[in-house]
């Protein structure tokens, strides 16, 4: 497609339940990164996928999260059991290639998901 | 590990002025910096980075950014504010092929 597309791009959820965010990667990008930005927070990398390699999970929070890519392309992550502090917006970008060095454009970021759990 | 700091949560500017973000940043080895803008409602976008070579880097919507390897920076600037240059900043590194961002800098810029 033309950008990086997430859905929903609003969720609510009662706390506890499980909450499965997608990614659809602009096509023809060999990566991609999930980041989540709360306020005060910043942006906080989660997880990322560069083509066949074992991703790199090391700022998932706890075990509660988790993240596939399918066939190189769509992503989900998914958070179980969700608490109020997991509440923020999601964000997913993709690039060219894994490193930001070569990519003269760097990611390109959809819109983002905003979960609220109550 | 390596991380960049953003002082200022909120910069206030009268349009037509120059603006400076502030970004520092702490690295092993060679620092590859780089610049994000959100706009209200819309994705983050990229702006500029720093790879190596001259310490005045240009980028996107006339702004331009300073590396000093002295003081450990990399300033955002623009010489003229504009109304439309109201968003959210990032200044970012890049860690073993990912970016890790700093906290965001709100910028406001009035008529």
């Amino acid at each position: 497609g033309a950008g990086v597309s997430q859905s929903p791009s609003n969720k609510v959820t009662e706390k506890g339940k499980d909450v499965e965010l997608r990614c659809d990667p602009i096509s023809g990008h060999t990566a991609l990164y999930w980041y989540r930005q709360s306020l005060g927070q910043g942006l906080e990398f989660l997880i990322y996928f560069q083509g066949n390699s074992a991703p790199d999970k090391s700022g998932l929070p706890s075990d509660r999260f988790s993240a596939e890519r399918t066939g190189g392309s769509v992503s989900t992550l998914t958070i179980q059991r969700t608490q109020q502090e997991d509440s923020a917006v999601y964000l997913c970008a993709s690039s060219l290639g894994y490193d930001p060095l070569t990519v003269s454009y760097g990611y390109t970021f959809g819109s983002g998901t905003r979960l609220t759990v109550v | 590990a390596q991380s960049v700091a953003q002082p200022e949560d909120q910069v206030n500017v009268a349009e037509g002025n120059p603006l400076t973000v502030k970004c520092t940043y702490s690295v092993s080895g060679n620092p590859y910096l780089f610049w994000y803008v959100q706009y209200p409602n819309r994705g983050l976008q990229f702006l500029l980075k720093y790879i190596t070579g001259d310490n005045l880097v240009k980028g996107s919507y006339g702004f331009e950014a300073e590396f000093n390897k002295s003081q450990t920076s990399f300033h955002l600037k623009k010489p003229s504010a504009l109304v439309s240059d109201s968003a959210l900043y990032f200044c970012a590194v890049r860690e073993k092929g990912k970016l890790i961002f700093g906290q965001g800098t709100e910028l406001s810029v009035k008529p």
